[in-house]
Parts: structure tokens; sequence; C-alpha cells
């Protein structure tokens, strides 16, 4: 059974700093990895979308990379602002009908 | 246009009654999912649905029922709500044989049981 963790589970770090959040799975064998967004009260915003077959993905100042054989994924935020306060959560997807599995979030706050 | 939409936003009703939660997609997705996020924010799959199979979460009781009129509708059907049915349920969707398009999800539906 898939298992997604994420760490840490809370960051909270001056504007203006790069940082990195973690994501590990325990089952390589997955079609993708999707990093998303979640800010209170809202719904999901999908940040980036990696392949299996893929390293990284780049939008803005985001970049994520996946390491699969080992089953790992960060997500680097540059620069970060204070607009990038939000849950950040991993999930990867198995394929077919499937659903993705979700790690617990990241919740980040980015101080003014 | 909003690609999922679920319907109401908000839904507070007392415990035991039946309720409904409508999920449309414009997106011409094959499959879509329901998803429950719980008070401790963790997101689990419910169920998910293309023409051909309902897979359903072993750990989902069978209160909770999905209903597909088309390929673009997945509606929630809860029976006899319980306190703990109390989350936030989002709908999503995805085109399941292409493994380079991401799911995209609804803004959710906050149940609150009294």
């Amino acid at each position: 059974k898939q298992e997604v963790t994420q760490i840490p589970a809370a960051l909270s770090v001056p504007e203006g700093e790069n940082l990195v959040l973690n994501c590990s799975f325990t089952d390589s064998a997955i079609y993708n990895l999707q990093w998303f967004r979640q800010d209170p009260g809202k719904g999901l915003t999908s940040l980036l979308l990696i392949q299996s077959s893929q390293r990284e993905q780049t939008s803005g100042r985001l970049n994520a990379s996946l390491d699969k054989s080992s089953g790992r994924s960060t997500l680097y935020i540059a620069a970060s602002q204070p607009g990038d306060s939000a849950t950040y959560l991993c999930a990867v997807y198995e394929g077919g009908a499937d659903g993705l599995t979700f790690g617990k979030g990241t919740h980040l706050i980015i101080q003014p | 246009d909003t690609a999922v939409s679920q319907t109401p936003k908000y839904l507070v009703t007392q415990m035991g009654n039946d309720k409904s939660i409508k999920c449309e997609q414009n997106l011409g997705h094959d499959t879509m999912y329901w998803y429950k996020q719980d008070s401790k924010k963790f997101l689990k799959i419910m169920f998910s649905y293309n023409n051909k199979e309902l897979i359903i979460n072993e750990t989902v009781p069978n209160r909770f029922s999905p209903k597909s009129p088309d390929k673009a509708h997945l509606n929630l059907h809860i029976n006899s709500l319980e306190l703990g049915d109390s989350a936030v349920y989002f709908c999503a969707s995805s085109q399941s044989d292409r493994t380079n398009q991401p799911q995209h999800f609804g803004d959710g539906t906050r149940l609150s049981i009294l």
C-alpha cells in the first residue's frame, strides 16, 4: 500500500529565503507525482507534475525534482514571498482509475 | 469557465439526514474522483469512476455512494449522516490514459453535521 510522507510538517521562514520541501513515497511504481498548493478554506491548485520518466520540472520560482528509484521528491521555492504562504501537498498517481495518494502536507509561512 | 465545479460549497445538516453533493467537469475527462479531507487536513481518496469501473476505497462506509448520470457528472450521495462525516469533500477529474496531465480539483464542499 502506497504511503506518502512530507517533511517538515510546518515551516516558517523570513521573506526572500530559498527553501526546500521534501516528499517521500514507499512504492516507486508510480506514473507521476504532483505538487499542489492549498490556501486556507480553498481548493487545491496544481503547481507542478513530474512524469515518472522525468527528473525535474520548473515553473517560475518553483522547481520540483523526482528520484523515482529512491522514492523521493523535493519542491524548491526560490526567493520566497509572503504570498507563497499556504499548505503544500505532494501526491503520487499509480495509474488507471486509481486516485492520488497524498501526503499530509507542509504548512508554510513566509514572514514579511 | 470553472473546470470542476461542486455544489453546494457549504452544507450544514442534522445527524441522520440524507444529503447529496453534485460535481460537474467541463474538461471532457473520462475519470472522476471523490476525496475526503478530514479535520487534520489529510486528503484521502474515496472513489474513482470511469465508464468502465468504480473503485471504492475499502475504508469508505457503504452509506456513501457515487452516482454518475453521465460522463461529466459524479454526484456523491450520503445516507444516515454521522458526526464523523463532517469534513471537506473534493471532487476531481482526469484523463486517465494520459499520465502527463494533472488531476483538476473543485473548490470543495464543507459538510458540517450538527
